[in-house]
C-alpha cells in the first residue's frame, strides 16, 4: 500500500523568507502524480501544485516550486518570498496514474509565517 | 462558478441520530468523493462515485451510505451517528478519476460533532 510521510508537524518562517516542507512517499508503482494541498484556517483544501512522476522537470507555480527526487521518493515544497497568507496546513498527497479513486494524504505540516 | 459546495458547515448530533450531508459541484465533473479528516491525520476516503449512477466504498465506509443523485450532487448519510464519526467531512470532485491527469477539487468541509 502506498504511504505518504510528512516528517515536520510544524514549521515557521519569517515573512519574505523561503521555507521548504518535506514529503516522502512509498510506492511500488512507476507512474503516479504527487500534489501539495493548502488548508488555511477556513478549512478549504486548495490545490497548490501538481507533479507528474514521468516528468523530470520540477513543477512551479509562481512562488511555489517542488523538488521531486523520484529515486529517493521525495517531494518537497519550496515557498519563496513567504507571505502572511501562506500560513496554513500543507498536505502532500499521492495518486496512482493508472486511474485511482484515492488520494493518499500525509498528516500535514502546519506552517506559521511570522511578520 | 461556485466550485464544490457543501451544506451544512457545522452540525451537532446526538448518538443515534441520523443526518445527510449535501454536496454539489458546478464544474461538470464526472467523479465525486467523500473524505473525512480527523485531528492529526490526512484525509481518508469514505466513498466515491466514478460517474453518475455508480458508487463504491473507499477506505473507511463503515457507518455511512451515499447517493449520487445526479451528475451535480453527491450526498453522504449517517444512519445512526456515533461519537467516532466526529470529524470534518470534505466533498471533492474531479473530471474523471480513471484519467491519469485527473485532479480533485475540494469543498469547504462540514464540521460534525456527535455527542
Amino acid at each position: 500500500a502506498q504511504t505518504v510521510t510528512q516528517s515536520q508537524p510544524e514549521m515557521s518562517v519569517q515573512e519574505a523568507e523561503t521555507v521548504t516542507l518535506s514529503c516522502t512517499y512509498d510506492t511500488s508503482e512507476s507512474d503516479y502524480y504527487l500534489f501539495w494541498y493548502k488548508q488555511p484556517p477556513s478549512r478549504q483544501m486548495i490545490l497548490v501544485i501538481r507533479q507528474e512522476a514521468y516528468k523530470q522537470q520540477n513543477a512551479t507555480e509562481n512562488r511555489f516550486s517542488v523538488n521531486f527526487q523520484k529515486a529517493a521518493k521525495s517531494f518537497s515544497l519550496k515557498i519563496s518570498d513567504s507571505q502572511l497568507g501562506d500560513a496554513a496546513m500543507y498536505f502532500c498527497a499521492y495518486r496512482y496514474q493508472g486511474g485511482s479513486e484515492k488520494l493518499v494524504f500525509g498528516k500535514g505540516t502546519k506552517l506559521t509565517v511570522n511578520p | 462558478n461556485a466550485g464544490v459546495t457543501q451544506t451544512p458547515k457545522f452540525q451537532v448530533l446526538k448518538t443515534g441520530q441520523s443526518m445527510t450531508l449535501q454536496c454539489a459541484q458546478d464544474m461538470n465533473h464526472n467523479s465525486m468523493y467523500w473524505y473525512r479528516q480527523d485531528p492529526g491525520m490526512g484525509l481518508r476516503l469514505i466513498y466515491y462515485s466514478a460517474s453518475e449512477g455508480t458508487t463504491d466504498k473507499g477506505e473507511v465506509p463503515n457507518g455511512y451510505n451515499v447517493s449520487r443523485l445526479n451528475k451535480r450532487e453527491f450526498s453522504l448519510r449517517l444512519e445512526s451517528a456515533a461519537p467516532s464519526q466526529t470529524s470534518v467531512y470534505f466533498c471533492a470532485s474531479s473530471r474523471d478519476y480513471r484519467q491519469g491527469t485527473d485532479t480533485q477539487y475540494f469543498g469547504p468541509g462540514t464540521r460534525l460533532t456527535v455527542l
